[in-house]
């Protein structure tokens, strides 16, 4: 399996424009996780999904940021419109389903897009 | 609410000069504890999971360790290429498969 895939890698795009992340899963994989990671505030879960349906999206930022996953092998992040403040890299994760009720769930990640808005 | 503090911020150690990393956490209910390693313009990369108190796991020169409050990652003489960001994320809570990350430790190591 070639993991988690992320596209693009860089986004550099002008204050107002729309932004849209593509993330393609492990195969198999239950969740799908989207994070943004800065120095200031480190990996950050944006929302996450099970079953291609959204679990919890409270750390959305705000109503500029939105996430579908339409089947088990794609999702997108969407920013319209995008700001400077949103400048950081965003991580899709996918993972297995855990274990029993108390089991754990290893996350991999993809390799990231890094944004940059002007 | 889950919670995770990573100390050190940033680590410089010389070649063969054994430290640990610390990773605090509060969580209601752990169902597990990870560690990843993260090199520059990468994603996170797995390296260890815990389950329960007094579980250690140990890769090469790493071993991770668990007690009800905290983990360590030990590392034993050191090489140039462990030099990496080491982040520390829990799984915790029943209704919930939320992973949530510290901050992470910046680990350098001088040959």
């Amino acid at each position: 399996d070639a993991g988690v895939i992320q596209s693009p890698r860089h986004e550099v795009t002008e204050m107002g424009q729309e932004v849209t992340l593509r993330c393609k899963p492990i195969s198999g994989h239950d969740y799908l996780f989207w994070y943004r990671q800065t120095m200031m505030r480190g990996l950050e879960l944006l929302i996450y999904f099970n079953n291609n349906v959204p679990i919890d999206d409270s750390g959305m930022p705000e109503d500029r940021f939105s996430a579908k996953m339409p089947n088990a092998s794609f999702s997108t992040l969407k920013i319209q419109p995008s700001e400077p403040r949103d400048s950081a890299v965003y991580f899709c994760a996918s993972s297995p389903r855990g274990s029993g009720v108390l089991g754990g769930t290893v996350a991999f990640f993809g390799q990231g897009t890094r944004l940059t808005v002007v | 609410e889950d919670q995770v503090t990573q100390s050190p911020e940033a680590l410089r150690l010389q070649e063969g000069e054994s430290s640990s990393l610390n990773c605090s956490y509060t969580v209601s209910g752990l169902r597990g504890l990870f560690w990843y390693r993260q090199d520059p313009g990468k994603g996170p990369e797995f390296l260890f999971t815990l389950y329960s108190a007094g579980e250690e796991k140990e890769k090469e020169r790493l071993k991770a360790t668990l007690t009800k409050k905290e983990s360590f990652l030990h590392i034993t003489a050191p090489k140039p290429e462990d030099s990496a960001t080491y982040l520390c994320a829990v799984q915790g809570s029943y209704n919930t498969d939320k992973l949530i990350f510290g901050t992470g430790t910046r680990l350098q190591v001088f040959p």
